[in-house]
């Protein structure tokens, strides 16, 4: 079946660690996102991706990374510099030529960062 | 500038009652319109989507939502909710017109059903 993996889907950092979660999508998709999650807030857009070798900041990029080199493929990195990285990590896509913004997700990944 | 509003953080009904979530969007031009469901620790399924024509869209689930123009809004509803409908909702709307294919979103409405 076409989706979006995510993983790993729980993981457990020390403080001034890096770390990297993984997003993977089959749906031949041009576009993927990163949001980040914190209870009873909404949606809030780390970087995102709309062709291979191209990314953009979004609303709330410092102390995060990406890279785009492959189009499966929209790997996230946590650095030591994100000041409070415990949250819930959505990975998404969208095919370029619908041009309607429709998103599809995974499952996400929670960092909690002990 | 452009956003969504959920004005409900929270709402609570009994199961087998009626339900509606309110959406109020600010877009420049035809918006495309959507509802999206997250179940706890899991990602986002689109409930339904609104880009034209009918104004009543119908989803999964049971689900339905009404775009009105005059008001801004884009309301989700379903007549008779079951214990499983227990989740938060998200609306949103896009795509911006920066080509980027983002998509804005609602603070999100928690729904809480009573056995």
């Amino acid at each position: 079946d076409g989706g979006i993996t995510q993983s790993p889907k729980y993981l457990f950092r020390k403080e001034g660690q890096n770390v990297t979660l993984s997003c993977e999508q089959n749906l031949n998709h041009d576009a993927m996102y990163w949001y980040r999650q914190d209870p009873g807030q909404g949606l809030r857009l780390i970087y995102y991706s709309q062709i291979v070798n191209d990314f953009q900041k979004g609303d709330i990029a410092e102390g995060y990374s990406v890279s785009r080199e492959k189009k499966e493929s929209f790997p996230l990195t946590v650095t030591s510099a994100q000041k409070n990285p415990t949250a819930f990590y959505l990975c998404a896509s969208s095919g370029r030529a619908a041009n309607t913004g429709e998103l599809f997700f995974g499952e996400g990944s929670r960092l909690t960062v002990l | 500038a452009q956003s969504v509003t959920q004005p409900d953080i929270h709402i609570t009904v009994s199961e087998g009652a009626s339900l509606e979530l309110r959406c109020n969007y600010s877009y420049g031009a035809t918006p495309y319109l959507f509802w999206y469901v997250q179940s706890p620790g899991q990602g986002l399924q689109l409930l339904l989507k609104y880009f034209s024509g009918d104004t009543l869209v119908q989803g999964i689930k049971g689900f339905e939502a009404e775009f009105k123009r005059s008001q801004s809004s884009f309301n989700l509803r379903k007549p008779s909710v079951h214990w499983s409908d227990a989740a938060e909702y998200f609306c949103a709307v896009g795509p911006l017109m920066d080509s980027s294919y983002k998509l804005i979103f609602g603070s999100g409405t928690r729904l809480l059903v009573r056995p």
